[in-house]
């Protein structure tokens, strides 16, 4: 089964702090996205990946980067961490081919700034 | 944008009873997923239904499509406790398979 692991469960960062969420995939997938959910707005796209140092821009990129430097890894970066920032962050992966289709999620991380 | 719409919002039923949910969207679609979320955690992929597909079954779920009324269902059988959670539906509008619109799920508990 593939695997999409992100490096913390639960974070707390104060506000204007440089804040990095890691994901890692161990099933060699093109394809990385990072969403946030928040309750009445449900998933929405922050970036996506489609290959090696290759991104694009989803529908919240404000406030947020992200990096992608090798194939399995793919970071988001929250240069200066606001409170509207609080939220539960999503990442996932896919198989090159399939776009879209089929995502497997990571467990998400519940990053408070207070 | 939220494509898009789950129904009901909420649904309690007893252990042993069907579970049905719907999903409608507004635009033409190339194909739409399902997904379950457990409390706190990550999604995961349940099905997916083609455009060109009615009706597609795995285990006990099965999920219908209607093109024409732009909705599909979701349908446990022989519902679980463990089949608590919530259940978002997903589509890719056709022509353009870059983007994945969600809804905003119907949370589902299943009383034991």
């Amino acid at each position: 089964d593939v695997k999409v692991t992100q490096s913390s469960r639960y974070l707390v960062k104060r506000t204007g702090e440089k804040v990095f969420l890691e994901c890692v995939q161990d099933m060699d997938h093109e394809n990385m996205f990072w969403y946030r959910q928040d309750p009445g707005l449900g998933l929405r796209l922050i970036y996506f990946s489609y290959d090696v140092k290759m991104k694009e821009k989803g529908d919240i990129p404000e406030g947020y980067s992200v990096s992608r430097e090798k194939k399995e890894r793919f970071s988001l970066i929250l240069e200066s961490a606001s409170t509207n920032q609080t939220s539960m962050y999503l990442c996932a992966s896919s198989l090159g081919g399939q776009g879209y289709e089929k995502l497997f999620f990571g467990s998400g991380t519940q990053l408070s700034v207070l | 944008s939220q494509q898009g719409e789950e129904d009901p919002q909420a649904l309690s039923i007893q252990e042993g009873e069907n579970a049905t949910m719907n999903c409608s969207y507004k635009t033409s679609i190339n194909n739409l997923q399902w997904y379950r979320q457990n409390s706190g955690r990550g999604l995961v992929h349940l099905i997916l239904i083609r455009s060109n597909e009615r009706e597609k079954h795995s285990g006990r779920l099965r999920v219908t499509l209607d093109t024409s009324k732009k909705s599909s269902s979701l349908l446990i059988t022989a519902s679980r406790a463990a089949d608590t959670a919530s259940y978002f539906c997903a589509t890719i509008n056709a022509g353009n398979n870059r983007k994945l619109i969600w809804g905003l799920g119907t949370s589902l508990g299943v009383n034991p």
